[in-house]
């Protein structure tokens, strides 16, 4: 079955740390994107990508990098310069182009903790 | 700027009642498209229902339909015959078009459904 694969599950970073986060798809999808979503809040985009070699800063893009070297995989690095990086965090894909109506595929998350 | 408003943090129904959750927007896009996802305890966002800006009827999936009023800008999910399994939390977005042509989802902060036996 198609989908998006997010791991690991929980991840624990210590102060100081880099950590990286995967995200793989096999829905042949063009776009793929990181949210974040902190306790009782809505999701807010780090990080996203319409093609290959290729990605844009969202909207709260300090302290993470990316990178987009297949088609399938999206990871994302969250740096030591996240000063507070606790939270969950979700990959998403879509078909880019013109399409309003192209909803979103997310994977099942990765909740980060600093300890 | 696109914004989505849901003013409601938290909801209760009664098991097979019917129940609205409330969603806003504000874009100057002629073009766009509402989504509502459901996001149970497990973390996962599953996609219920779309509605473009264009679409003349209001878009139902099974039990979900979206209240959809272009002039008040709102769309409002309707679950009807609520379910135990409903207890979740409800965001709604838009899908806005940016400056360098590519297209992003934004999100409202979310409604927490619980549904009563």
């Amino acid at each position: 079955d198609g989908g998006i694969t997010q791991s690991p599950k929980y991840l624990f970073r210590k102060e100081g740390q880099n950590v990286t986060l995967s995200c793989e798809q096999n829905l042949n999808h063009d776009a793929m994107y990181w949210y974040r979503q902190d306790p009782g809040q809505g999701l807010r985009l780090i990080y996203y990508s319409q093609i290959v070699n290729d990605f844009q800063k969202g909207d709260i893009a300090e302290g993470y990098s990316v990178s987009r070297e297949k088609k399938e995989s999206f990871p994302l690095t969250v740096t030591s310069a996240q000063k507070n990086p606790t939270a969950f965090y979700l990959c998403a894909s879509s078909w880019s182009g013109q399409g309003i109506g192209y909803g979103y595929t997310f994977g099942s998350g990765t909740r980060l903790t600093v300890v | 700027a696109q914004k989505i408003t849901q003013t409601q943090p938290g909801m209760f129904v009664q098991e097979k009642e019917a129940v609205t959750l409330d969603c806003t927007y504000d874009t100057s896009d002629q073009s766009y498209g509402l989504f509502w996802y459901k996001q149970p305890s497990s973390g996962e966002m599953i996609f219920l229902i779309y509605q473009g800006s264009y679409d003349e009827q209001n878009a139902t999936e099974g039990r979900y339909s979206l209240n959809f009023q272009k002039a008040r800008k709102s769309a409002n999910l309707v679950i009807s015959a609520s379910q135990l399994g409903d207890s979740a939390m409800y965001f709604c977005a838009m899908r806005e078009r940016k400056t360098d042509s590519s297209y992003k989802l934004i999100f409202g902060s979310g409604t927490r459904l619980l549904v009563r036996p």
